[in-house]
């Protein structure tokens, strides 16, 4: 497709089980990065890869967060032993130009830790 | 350090009137800053941006904001509104000379009557 494509779109889940969630960029996109939107709260910036370089993990909240990017295509953020405040939108977005530029979305996953 | 404040959680105003959504910022450098617009469910679409040049700038939509560097504010404003453009909207900067990460404002809702 030609946008930000995310999945699942939502997922469910018990507490202290681990969740995968997938980004798959505009092709040709070098940046991309992860934020959490919790319930009537902002963009909550998560994690930023820029082509080959080592990305920006300053985001992330805890060891459970991680995140991978080969590339500059398909990012998956995995969250291990999750927990009920990870309930959250997980949002998605690319540039084809490192800050200079506006983001492109995807839709979102949403997750709900029970 | 880099941060935006959306005043507002929530705007009202009547179809036909004009609105404005109101954005402050703080940046060490030169400020680039996005306005972006969320429907129920969706992703974040961008609508304008400024980065130099001409204070005012026309986005998306009929959109258009302006650049005020003494009082560090890009209000969005449209001078008619429709129904349609009740949606949630987010204000993001970022430091030109800085960080390639934006931030972005709690979101501002805007709630047009018919």
């Amino acid at each position: 497709g030609a946008g930000v494509s995310q999945s699942p779109s939502n997922k469910v889940t018990e507490k202290g089980k681990d969740v995968e969630l997938r980004c798959d960029p505009i092709s040709g996109h070098t940046a991309l990065y992860w934020y959490r939107q919790r319930l009537g709260q902002g963009l909550e910036f998560l994690i930023y890869f820029q082509g080959n370089s080592a990305p920006d993990k300053s985001g992330l909240p805890s060891d459970r967060f991680s995140a991978e990017r080969t590339g500059e295509s398909v990012s998956t953020l995995t969250i291990q032993r999750t927990q009920q405040e990870d309930s959250a939108v997980y949002l998605c977005a690319s540039s084809p130009v490192a800050g200079a530029g506006e983001l492109f979305f995807g839709e979102g996953s949403r997750l709900t830790v029970l | 350090a880099q941060s935006v404040a959306q005043p507002e959680d929530q705007v009202n105003v009547a179809e036909g009137n004009p609105l404005t959504v109101k954005c402050t910022y703080s940046v060490s450098g030169n400020p680039y800053l996005f306005w972006y617009v969320q429907y129920p469910n969706r992703g974040l679409q961008f609508l304008l941006k400024y980065i130099t040049g001409d204070n005012l700038v026309k986005g998306s939509y009929g959109f258009e904001a302006e650049f005020n560097k003494s009082q560090t504010s890009f209000h969005l404003k449209k001078p008619s509104a429709l129904v349609s453009d009740s949606a949630l909207y987010f204000c993001a900067v970022r430091d030109g000379g800085g960080s390639y990460i934006p931030t972005f404002g709690r979101g501002t809702s805007l709630i047009v009557h018919p």
